[in-house]
């Protein structure tokens, strides 16, 4: 079945520091969405991307899909201690109203 | 701002036993989903629900679970004998325009 595979699975970075997950493919997604998932929390809806090549900025969040829809990034510039959580990529499957597949998420530890 | 929620927080019970995980949806959402994610691992889909009926459910989603819109509000999952490998957070989440919100999640654990 479809599986997304996520990198790295840890990153500890001092506060300031920039920070990238990255996600990959075997296949063609259609779309692409990113959540987070803090400490003991559930997973919230950051953003979803769509077209080849796009790049979309959430503040310091930066999300690209590759012009093969095949991986995509979420890069956070200048860390703050309030980034400290899970990012999970998760491709909708079955249309906009399908299931999620999660990737394995990448751990983000902020030293202040 | 409208959100999923779910009960109980935390659920202990002996291998065996059946359990039931509640989740009220957000009122005007349409699309129902549980998931579930054992403790350090990534959140694996279960089942996904439409128009009262389960429209894909994944392999984990065996007969011993089963889910139920009993009312216009609540929507359940019921594990009816439950193993030690059930122990996991279990999320109910519910979509509008593409995106998905997720409860609290009950954290399952079975002695």
């Amino acid at each position: 079945g479809q599986q997304v595979m996520q990198i790295p699975q840890y990153q500890h970075v001092q506060e300031g520091e920039d920070f990238t997950t990255y996600c990959n493919s075997s296949t063609t997604l259609s779309n692409i969405q990113w959540y987070k998932q803090r400490p003991g929390g559930h997973p919230v809806f950051l953003i979803q991307l769509v077209k080849s090549g796009e790049v979309k900025k959430q503040k310091r969040l930066t999300f690209q899909f590759g012009e093969a829809k095949k991986n995509s990034s979420l890069h956070i510039t200048a860390t703050q201690t309030t980034d400290v959580g899970t990012y999970f990529c998760a491709v909708p499957l079955s249309g906009n109203t399908g299931k999620l597949i999660f990737g394995q998420g990448t751990t983000l530890q902020v030293k202040p | 701002e409208p959100e999923v929620t779910q009960t109980p927080s935390h659920q202990v019970t002996q291998m065996g036993q059946e359990v039931i995980l509640r989740c009220v949806p957000i009122s005007n959402h349409l699309y129902f989903y549980w998931y579930r994610q054992i403790l350090g691992q990534k959140v694996e889909f279960l089942v996904s629900f439409y128009n009262n009926e389960i429209s894909e459910k994944s392999e984990i989603f065996d007969d011993q679970f089963s889910v139920e819109r009993p009312d216009g509000s609540n929507f359940t999952l019921k594990i009816r004998s439950t193993k030690l490998e059930d122990s996991a957070m279990y999320f109910c989440a519910s979509l509008v325009a593409a995106e998905q919100y997720f409860g609290p999640g009950t954290r399952l654990t079975v002695t």
